[in-house]
């Protein structure tokens, strides 16, 4: 999406690696930022998201850490599963009241 | 609480025909806003909806238009049909009025083929 660089494209871990995708933003008003898990077929799912008055927000093995001064923000996900295989969207706000999203990671996680 | 409710589920038109999406958001949920979804250009953002009325446009041409009716249903327009219009259309509603700072609820969207 515009102005939200989103890596890597693809991405294939061990079952129980961790898993690490990194957003970068451009507009310095963004103050929100989601993720969405899309598994194939299905829609996108919210799975964690994190404000700018925070820099890091953990939900058992997600967590999202944001760095403002760099203008960008990461997914990790430990211990993975092979249902932690999905395509993920990271999101940001462009400009006046838009959210753009990222171009999306394929993960894989082989057993 | 019901999901966003997308139909059709599947729709195949011609080169020129125009299209018809429909998209009914969570009840109690205000905001409608839609997005195409392609596999070269991820998730774009097409337009939002608030009490009827449009809030923000994406970057798309005239041809995607849409409204909202006083019971947040939406639907999205797409006239003059073109090949690269094929992609998969998701509509997503929240639960505050902006979509843009608050979680996402999407349809499982309408599938778009244009032969």
């Amino acid at each position: 999406g515009e102005n939200v660089e989103q890596h890597p494209s693809t991405l294939s871990v061990q079952e129980g690696d961790s898993a690490v995708i990194k957003c970068t933003y451009s507009d310095s008003a963004s103050n929100y930022f989601p993720w969405y898990k899309q598994e194939l077929g299905k829609r996108p799912q919210l799975i964690i998201d994190i404000r700018s008055n925070v820099g890091e927000k953990k939900d058992q093995r997600i967590a999202v850490t944001l760095n403002k001064t760099a203008k960008h923000f990461s997914l990790h996900i430990t211990e993975t599963q092979p249902e932690d295989s999905a395509v993920y969207f990271c999101a940001a706000i462009k400009g006046a009241q838009k959210l753009v999203f990222g171009q999306g990671t394929r993960l894989t996680i082989n057993p | 609480k019901a999901g966003v409710t997308q139909t059709p589920r599947y729709l195949i038109k011609t080169r020129g025909q125009q299209v018809t999406l429909s998209c009914s958001p969570i009840s109690g949920h205000r905001s409608v806003s839609w997005y195409q979804q392609t596999p070269g250009q991820g998730l774009q953002f097409l337009f939002e909806y608030f009490s009827e009325t449009q809030r923000n446009k994406g970057n798309f041409p005239g041809r995607f238009s849409g409204r909202q009716f006083s019971n947040s249903r939406s639907e999205m327009n797409v006239s003059t049909l073109e090949l690269g219009d094929s992609a998969l259309y998701l509509c997503a509603s929240s639960i505050t009025g902006s979509s843009y700072n608050s979680p996402l609820h999407f349809g499982n969207g309408t599938r778009l083929t244009v032969t």
